[in-house]
Protein backbone atom coordinates (compact mmCIF):
# COMPACT_ATOMS: atom_id res chain seq x y z
CA UNK A 1 0.00 0.00 0.00
CA UNK A 2 1.18 3.60 -0.95
CA UNK A 3 1.76 6.07 2.03
CA UNK A 4 2.64 9.50 1.20
CA UNK A 5 4.95 11.17 4.04
CA UNK A 6 4.89 14.34 5.63
CA UNK A 7 6.88 15.68 8.59
CA UNK A 8 3.88 16.46 11.66
CA UNK A 9 5.03 19.40 12.38
CA UNK A 10 7.25 22.69 12.20
CA UNK A 11 7.78 25.70 13.72
CA UNK A 12 8.24 29.20 12.15
CA UNK A 13 9.26 32.72 12.89
CA UNK A 14 7.38 35.45 11.55
CA UNK A 15 9.46 36.50 8.54
CA UNK A 16 11.02 33.17 8.57
CA UNK A 17 11.12 30.01 6.08
CA UNK A 18 10.04 26.77 6.20
CA UNK A 19 10.24 24.39 3.73
CA UNK A 20 7.63 20.82 3.73
CA UNK A 21 8.17 17.79 2.30
CA UNK A 22 6.33 15.34 0.66
CA UNK A 23 7.80 12.29 0.15
CA UNK A 24 6.71 8.20 -0.58
CA UNK A 25 7.38 5.44 1.53
CA UNK A 26 8.89 3.54 -1.16
CA UNK A 27 10.06 5.23 -4.16
CA UNK A 28 10.55 8.91 -5.25
CA UNK A 29 7.88 11.58 -6.17
CA UNK A 30 8.50 13.30 -9.31
CA UNK A 31 6.48 15.82 -10.87
CA UNK A 32 4.89 13.16 -12.90
CA UNK A 33 2.87 12.55 -9.68
CA UNK A 34 1.24 16.39 -10.03
CA UNK A 35 1.84 16.91 -6.43
CA UNK A 36 -1.12 19.01 -4.91
CA UNK A 37 -1.22 21.14 -2.09
CA UNK A 38 -3.28 22.52 0.34
CA UNK A 39 -3.91 24.44 3.46
CA UNK A 40 -6.69 24.22 6.54
CA UNK A 41 -7.58 26.13 9.19
CA UNK A 42 -9.55 24.47 12.24
CA UNK A 43 -13.47 24.04 11.07
CA UNK A 44 -12.62 24.88 7.35
CA UNK A 45 -12.76 22.86 4.30
CA UNK A 46 -8.83 22.65 2.78
CA UNK A 47 -7.93 25.18 -0.02
CA UNK A 48 -5.89 24.38 -2.43
CA UNK A 49 -2.37 26.58 -2.96
CA UNK A 50 -0.42 24.22 -5.60
CA UNK A 51 -0.70 21.98 -8.18
CA UNK A 52 1.64 19.91 -10.56
CA UNK A 53 4.37 20.89 -8.35
CA UNK A 54 4.84 24.66 -8.75
CA UNK A 55 1.65 26.48 -10.13
CA UNK A 56 -0.03 28.20 -7.31
CA UNK A 57 -3.80 28.50 -7.55
CA UNK A 58 -5.78 31.83 -8.05
CA UNK A 59 -5.32 34.43 -5.35
CA UNK A 60 -2.47 32.35 -3.55
CA UNK A 61 0.27 35.06 -2.55
CA UNK A 62 3.73 34.21 -4.55
CA UNK A 63 5.76 33.72 -0.69
CA UNK A 64 4.01 29.95 -1.55
CA UNK A 65 6.11 28.14 -3.68
CA UNK A 66 6.46 24.59 -4.97
CA UNK A 67 9.38 22.14 -5.91
CA UNK A 68 10.91 18.99 -6.59
CA UNK A 69 13.46 18.68 -3.62
CA UNK A 70 15.76 15.35 -3.86
CA UNK A 71 13.13 12.84 -4.08
CA UNK A 72 9.91 14.55 -2.61
CA UNK A 73 7.66 17.36 -3.46
CA UNK A 74 8.23 20.50 -1.32
CA UNK A 75 6.41 23.44 -0.20
CA UNK A 76 7.60 26.71 0.86
CA UNK A 77 6.92 29.67 3.03
CA UNK A 78 9.08 32.48 2.41
CA UNK A 79 7.92 34.96 4.78
CA UNK A 80 5.83 33.50 7.19
CA UNK A 81 2.72 35.19 8.20
CA UNK A 82 0.56 34.67 11.38
CA UNK A 83 -1.99 33.65 9.28
CA UNK A 84 -0.15 30.90 7.33
CA UNK A 85 -0.63 29.03 10.79
CA UNK A 86 -2.50 25.85 9.77
CA UNK A 87 -2.46 22.46 8.70
CA UNK A 88 -0.93 21.41 4.80
CA UNK A 89 -1.70 18.58 3.10
CA UNK A 90 -0.29 17.23 0.26
CA UNK A 91 -1.35 14.89 -2.26
CA UNK A 92 -0.02 12.55 -5.14
CA UNK A 93 -2.05 11.55 -8.40
CA UNK A 94 -1.11 7.80 -8.80
CA UNK A 95 -2.83 7.02 -12.05
CA UNK A 96 -5.31 4.95 -12.93
CA UNK A 97 -8.05 8.25 -11.33
CA UNK A 98 -6.40 7.21 -7.97
CA UNK A 99 -5.09 9.94 -5.32
CA UNK A 100 -3.09 9.39 -1.79
CA UNK A 101 -2.72 12.04 0.60
CA UNK A 102 0.05 12.72 3.00
CA UNK A 103 -1.00 12.68 6.90
CA UNK A 104 -0.36 16.50 7.05
CA UNK A 105 1.85 18.91 8.60
CA UNK A 106 0.94 21.28 11.31
CA UNK A 107 2.87 24.44 10.90
CA UNK A 108 3.37 27.15 13.95
CA UNK A 109 4.50 30.65 13.69
CA UNK A 110 5.82 32.01 16.39
CA UNK B 1 -18.27 30.74 -10.01
CA UNK B 2 -18.54 26.92 -9.36
CA UNK B 3 -19.84 26.13 -5.88
CA UNK B 4 -19.65 22.35 -4.24
CA UNK B 5 -22.26 21.57 -1.20
CA UNK B 6 -22.51 18.78 0.46
CA UNK B 7 -25.79 17.11 1.78
CA UNK B 8 -27.27 14.12 3.63
CA UNK B 9 -27.94 12.80 7.10
CA UNK B 10 -25.46 13.89 9.84
CA UNK B 11 -26.39 10.73 11.73
CA UNK B 12 -25.93 7.26 10.59
CA UNK B 13 -26.46 3.87 12.18
CA UNK B 14 -23.69 0.69 12.30
CA UNK B 15 -24.19 -1.39 9.87
CA UNK B 16 -26.33 0.78 7.85
CA UNK B 17 -25.91 2.84 4.11
CA UNK B 18 -23.82 6.40 4.64
CA UNK B 19 -25.70 8.24 1.59
CA UNK B 20 -24.37 11.94 0.61
CA UNK B 21 -25.15 13.78 -2.37
CA UNK B 22 -22.76 17.00 -3.66
CA UNK B 23 -25.03 19.53 -5.82
CA UNK B 24 -22.66 21.61 -8.03
CA UNK B 25 -23.86 24.80 -9.37
CA UNK B 26 -22.32 27.68 -11.19
CA UNK B 27 -20.99 25.17 -13.43
CA UNK B 28 -22.26 21.99 -15.43
CA UNK B 29 -20.93 18.92 -13.68
CA UNK B 30 -21.04 17.26 -17.65
CA UNK B 31 -17.71 19.49 -18.42
CA UNK B 32 -15.30 17.18 -20.15
CA UNK B 33 -12.97 18.94 -18.29
CA UNK B 34 -13.05 17.59 -14.55
CA UNK B 35 -14.12 14.51 -12.73
CA UNK B 36 -15.76 15.09 -9.46
CA UNK B 37 -14.62 13.73 -6.03
CA UNK B 38 -15.34 12.37 -2.45
CA UNK B 39 -12.77 12.87 0.66
CA UNK B 40 -13.23 12.46 3.83
CA UNK B 41 -11.34 13.16 7.28
CA UNK B 42 -12.19 11.97 10.76
CA UNK B 43 -11.91 14.38 13.39
CA UNK B 44 -8.48 15.56 13.71
CA UNK B 45 -6.91 13.27 11.55
CA UNK B 46 -5.78 13.62 7.89
CA UNK B 47 -7.55 13.67 4.59
CA UNK B 48 -8.31 10.37 3.10
CA UNK B 49 -9.68 10.25 -0.75
CA UNK B 50 -12.56 8.11 -1.32
CA UNK B 51 -12.95 8.22 -5.36
CA UNK B 52 -14.08 9.92 -8.49
CA UNK B 53 -16.39 9.91 -10.80
CA UNK B 54 -16.97 11.24 -14.66
CA UNK B 55 -19.58 12.52 -16.18
CA UNK B 56 -19.78 9.28 -18.28
CA UNK B 57 -20.25 7.59 -14.98
CA UNK B 58 -16.71 6.05 -15.02
CA UNK B 59 -15.25 5.77 -11.27
CA UNK B 60 -12.42 5.05 -9.60
CA UNK B 61 -12.07 3.68 -5.46
CA UNK B 62 -9.56 3.91 -3.49
CA UNK B 63 -8.60 0.00 -2.67
CA UNK B 64 -9.76 0.04 0.87
CA UNK B 65 -13.00 1.44 0.78
CA UNK B 66 -13.55 -0.29 -3.00
CA UNK B 67 -16.14 -2.74 -2.04
CA UNK B 68 -18.48 -0.75 -0.07
CA UNK B 69 -18.02 2.52 -2.17
CA UNK B 70 -20.86 3.58 -4.78
CA UNK B 71 -20.47 6.69 -6.54
CA UNK B 72 -23.53 7.62 -8.84
CA UNK B 73 -23.79 10.99 -11.02
CA UNK B 74 -27.09 12.73 -12.46
CA UNK B 75 -26.68 15.19 -14.85
CA UNK B 76 -29.73 16.33 -15.12
CA UNK B 77 -29.72 17.57 -11.68
CA UNK B 78 -26.26 18.66 -11.47
CA UNK B 79 -25.50 16.16 -8.73
CA UNK B 80 -23.26 13.32 -7.90
CA UNK B 81 -23.75 10.97 -4.44
CA UNK B 82 -21.52 8.82 -2.67
CA UNK B 83 -23.13 5.60 -1.06
CA UNK B 84 -21.04 3.69 1.94
CA UNK B 85 -21.92 0.55 3.15
CA UNK B 86 -21.97 -1.63 6.25
CA UNK B 87 -20.81 1.31 7.44
CA UNK B 88 -19.05 1.00 11.33
CA UNK B 89 -17.50 4.17 13.79
CA UNK B 90 -14.47 4.35 12.01
CA UNK B 91 -16.30 5.81 9.18
CA UNK B 92 -17.39 8.91 10.91
CA UNK B 93 -15.65 12.20 9.23
CA UNK B 94 -16.33 15.12 7.78
CA UNK B 95 -17.20 14.48 3.76
CA UNK B 96 -16.07 16.97 1.79
CA UNK B 97 -17.01 17.19 -2.57
CA UNK B 98 -14.36 18.33 -4.60
CA UNK B 99 -13.61 18.76 -8.23
CA UNK B 100 -10.64 17.29 -10.22
CA UNK B 101 -9.11 18.76 -13.28
CA UNK B 102 -6.67 18.43 -16.43
CA UNK B 103 -5.15 21.67 -17.54
CA UNK B 104 -4.42 21.62 -21.11
CA UNK B 105 -0.30 20.26 -20.33
CA UNK B 106 -2.01 17.21 -18.70
CA UNK B 107 -1.31 18.47 -15.31
CA UNK B 108 -4.03 16.90 -12.84
CA UNK B 109 -5.28 19.27 -9.52
CA UNK B 110 -8.14 19.53 -7.61
CA UNK B 111 -9.35 22.97 -7.12
CA UNK B 112 -12.67 22.93 -5.89
CA UNK B 113 -13.89 21.67 -2.31
CA UNK B 114 -17.46 21.76 -0.38
CA UNK B 115 -17.53 22.72 3.02
CA UNK B 116 -17.71 19.42 4.49
CA UNK B 117 -20.61 17.86 5.97
CA UNK B 118 -20.21 16.10 8.96
CA UNK B 119 -21.58 12.54 9.09
CA UNK B 120 -21.71 10.44 12.48
CA UNK B 121 -22.07 6.72 13.36
CA UNK B 122 -23.72 6.15 15.80
CA UNK B 123 -26.90 4.35 17.51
Amino acid sequence: QTVVTQEPSFSVSPGGTVTLTCGLSSGSVSSSFYPNWFQQTPGQAPRTLMYSTNTRSSGVPDRFSGSILGNKAALTITGAQADDESDYYCALYMGSGIWVFGGGTKVTVL
Amino acid sequence: QVQLQESGPGLVKPSETLSLTCTVSGGSISSLSYYWSWIRQPAGKGLEWIGRIFSSGTTNHNASLRSRVTMAIDTSNNQFSLKLTSVTAADTAVYYCARVGRDASNNWYIDLWGRGTLVTVSS
